[in-house]
């Protein structure tokens, strides 16, 4: 069965550093990996995804690396700012064109100004 | 722009009621989509359904029922709230194909009492 973990649970940072979060996932057999992120109490806004023929895509300050036969991806965040404060999800995909997502339990980043 | 809706964002219910939660989208998607987050558990897969009056069980389906009956609506009923399905629900919806993304709506929280 497909697991999904984000290391670490919880992230602070200072404005202005680039930032790492981390994804790992237990069985390869992917169609596509997503990265979201939820602020609190609302609904999850998709940021990147990535299929599994790819190796990274990029929007503005994130970038988000795939490597599947490891069962990892990163998602990098670039001279973070305090609006990037937020709950990062992410969740892989599986299955045929009907495939549900298998999400992580989140990383919660706090950039502080 | 993409838009999923979901009728009610708060909702306070006693134990034993019936309870429907409603979740409209107006981008033409097949696949349809009700998840369920806990702190500490993630998002779980309770419902989904690829097509009108089609539906397949998700991870957590016990206590749940759903309703296609127009592409546009999916609806989650509870038919008898119980304080352990106090959650936040969150509505979805994605198009067909491997490569799409999915939408979220903005949540539904629900209170049994």
């Amino acid at each position: 069965k497909q697991e999904v973990t984000q290391i670490p649970a919880a992230l602070s940072v200072p404005e202005g550093e680039n930032l790492v979060l981390n994804c790992s996932f237990t069985d390869s057999a992917i169609y596509n990996l997503q990265w979201f992120r939820q602020d609190p109490g609302k609904g999850l806004t998709s940021l990147l995804l990535i299929q599994s023929s790819q190796r990274e895509q990029t929007s503005g300050r994130l970038n988000a690396s795939l490597d599947k036969s490891s069962g990892r991806s990163t998602l990098y965040i670039a001279a973070s700012q305090p609006g990037d404060s937020a709950t990062y999800l992410c969740a892989v995909r599986q299955g045929g064109s009907q495939g549900n997502l298998i999400f992580g339990k989140g990383t919660k980043l706090s950039v502080k100004p | 722009d993409v838009k999923v809706t979901q009728s009610s964002r708060y909702l306070v219910k006693r134990t034993g009621e019936k309870v429907f939660l409603e979740c409209v989208q107006d981008m033409d998607h097949e696949n349809m989509f009700w998840y369920r987050q806990d702190p500490g558990l993630g998002l779980r897969l309770i419902y989904f359904s690829y097509d009108v009056k089609m539906k397949e069980k998700g991870d957590i389906p016990e206590g749940y029922s759903v309703s296609r009956e127009k592409k546009e609506r999916f609806s989650l009923i509870l038919e008898s709230a119980s304080t352990n399905q106090t959650s936040m629900y969150l509505c979805a919806s994605r198009p067909v194909g491997s490569g799409n993304t999915i939408y979220f709506g903005e949540g539904s929280w629900l209170t049994v009492v």
